[in-house]
């Protein structure tokens, strides 16, 4: 069993739908990350999370230490939000390692 | 936020052949990281790049094949050596923030060996 399971492992939506993606582990974390990656292979860092909910723009991430869940959210989905999002999450015990989900990938239709 | 700038952004290479990939910061951080992503995987940490001192490997990835450069706090190279095609992946360099542990990532090298 992977310590970090997402769902679903693909998503297509219609524009201006509202997007969840979901995070599960099996670990303690001290943190919890979003990542959204492009078709060309860059990274990019969404939000950083220990506890509760941090909103950017139209995305709002969430998260539930004591059931080890997190969840991203895209309200107003756009074409442009078509990409992977991949969670990692930061052991509790030490290390300084990210443990990274599979991904979604999502594609939002106009 | 860090910013990080990767060269090459993408190569194509013959088999045999070394290629040694750049990473760039535009702050000094003290944690750098290399990544391999190879295709339809997640991202496997192939080490940590320590300034001043030798990198520490992940286990299935040795020096030999992945020498790792840090000669200061805003810069590191990977070096893939002697490749095949099953070194065909995307890597990334990826730094982590001290005051607040965000980690950051580069926009990767897209690497195929043929």
């Amino acid at each position: 069993k992977n310590e970090v399971e997402q769902s679903p492992q693909n998503l297509t939506a219609q524009e201006g739908e509202f997007i969840t993606i979901n995070c599960s582990y099996s670990v303690g974390i001290s943190a919890l990350h979003w990542l959204q990656q492009h078709p060309g292979g860059g990274i990019v860092s969404l939000f950083m999370l220990s506890s509760g909910k941090k909103k950017h723009g139209r995305l709002i991430a969430t998260i539930n230490i004591q059931e080890k869940h997190s969840s991203l959210h895209i309200t107003a989905s756009h074409p442009r939000d078509s990409a992977v999002y991949i969670c990692a999450v930061k052991s509790n015990f030490g290390n300084e390692k990210l443990t990274f989900g599979t991904g979604t990938r999502l594609t939002i239709i106009p | 936020s860090a910013v990080i700038s990767q060269k090459p952004s993408r190569d194509i290479c013959q088999r045999g052949t070394s290629l040694t990939i750049q990473c760039q910061v535009d702050s000094q951080v003290t944690m750098m990281f290399w990544y391999r992503q190879q295709p339809g995987q997640s991202l496997t940490l192939i080490a940590t790049a320590n300034q001043g001192s030798e990198a520490t490997y992940e286990s299935g990835f040795v020096i030999d094949k992945f020498p790792i450069s840090r000669p200061n706090l805003t810069f590191s190279t990977l070096t893939v050596s002697n490749m095949s095609p099953e070194d065909s992946s995307i890597y990334l360099c990826s730094v982590e923030d001290s005051p607040n542990n965000e980690q950051f990532f580069g926009p990767g090298t897209r690497l195929t060996v043929l």
